[in-house]
């Protein structure tokens, strides 16, 4: 039972444009959604995230969005740099028992053309 | 600061042997998860340690697998008797508790094994 889902494996984009990736989750517990980045041979990078009492968080090139009726988040990144290129996962959080949890998404790998 | 360290970075052992991997957290937090993340797939929870409270094993995924953590700091992820599916990459992460809950966790750069 995948509760997170990213249902693109992958995404390429040409440099300079919007890039957008998106995630849907299943579980209403979920109250906190992050966004990471990931190059090879490195781990997971945390790159935004934004709570569920919010539909919008903004920080420089990425925005993330979310929508709690469609249970769906969204990453932008605009402008799309070639350093932008990478495997990129979503998850989302829920609280049980005072221990956070974190369920993540298959990622979506972007290719940045330039 | 330092971030998260693990090692080795690569392991290639055989079959029905036993590995130990190594984790050195972010100095100050007190959480610290494992998970691991076969060829194609997403990350997937393996267990957390929380300060000194019991530790959430429920996604050890055989009882080949178990894990400890000294003194609130580094942890030791154990495989016993190896078997080929184990082959994955590790990821341990850890993270501190911010504003009442736990903020991101911070990874390390992963142990990858392979079991022939």
């Amino acid at each position: 039972d995948q509760q997170v889902k990213q249902n693109s494996p992958s995404l390429s984009v040409q440099e300079g444009r919007i890039s957008i990736l998106n995630c849907d989750y299943t579980n209403s517990m979920f109250d906190y959604f992050l966004w990471y980045k990931k190059y090879p041979a490195e781990g997971p990078t945390f790159l935004i995230s934004i709570s569920s009492i919010k539909d919008k968080n903004e920080d420089g090139r990425f925005t993330v969005f979310l929508n709690k009726s469609a249970k769906h988040l969204s990453l932008h990144i605009v402008p799309s740099q070639p350093g932008d290129s990478a495997v990129y996962f979503c998850a989302a959080s829920y609280i049980i028992q005072g221990a956070q949890k974190l369920v993540f998404g298959q990622g979506t790998r972007l290719t940045i053309n330039p | 600061g330092a971030g998260v360290s693990q090692s080795p970075s690569n392991k290639v052992t055989e079959k029905g042997k036993d590995v130990e991997l190594r984790c050195d957290p972010i100095s100050g937090h007190t959480a610290l998860y494992w998970y691991r993340q076969s060829l194609g797939q997403g990350l997937e929870f393996l267990i957390y340690f929380q300060g000194n409270s019991a530790p959430d094993k429920s996604g050890l995924p055989s009882d080949r697998f178990s894990a400890e953590r000294t003194g609130g700091s580094v942890s030791t992820l154990t495989i016993q008797r190896t078997q080929q599916e184990d082959s994955a990459v590790y990821l341990c992460a850890s993270s501190q508790l911010s504003s009442g809950r736990l903020g991101a966790q911070y990874f390390g750069p992963g142990t990858r094994l392979t079991v022939l």
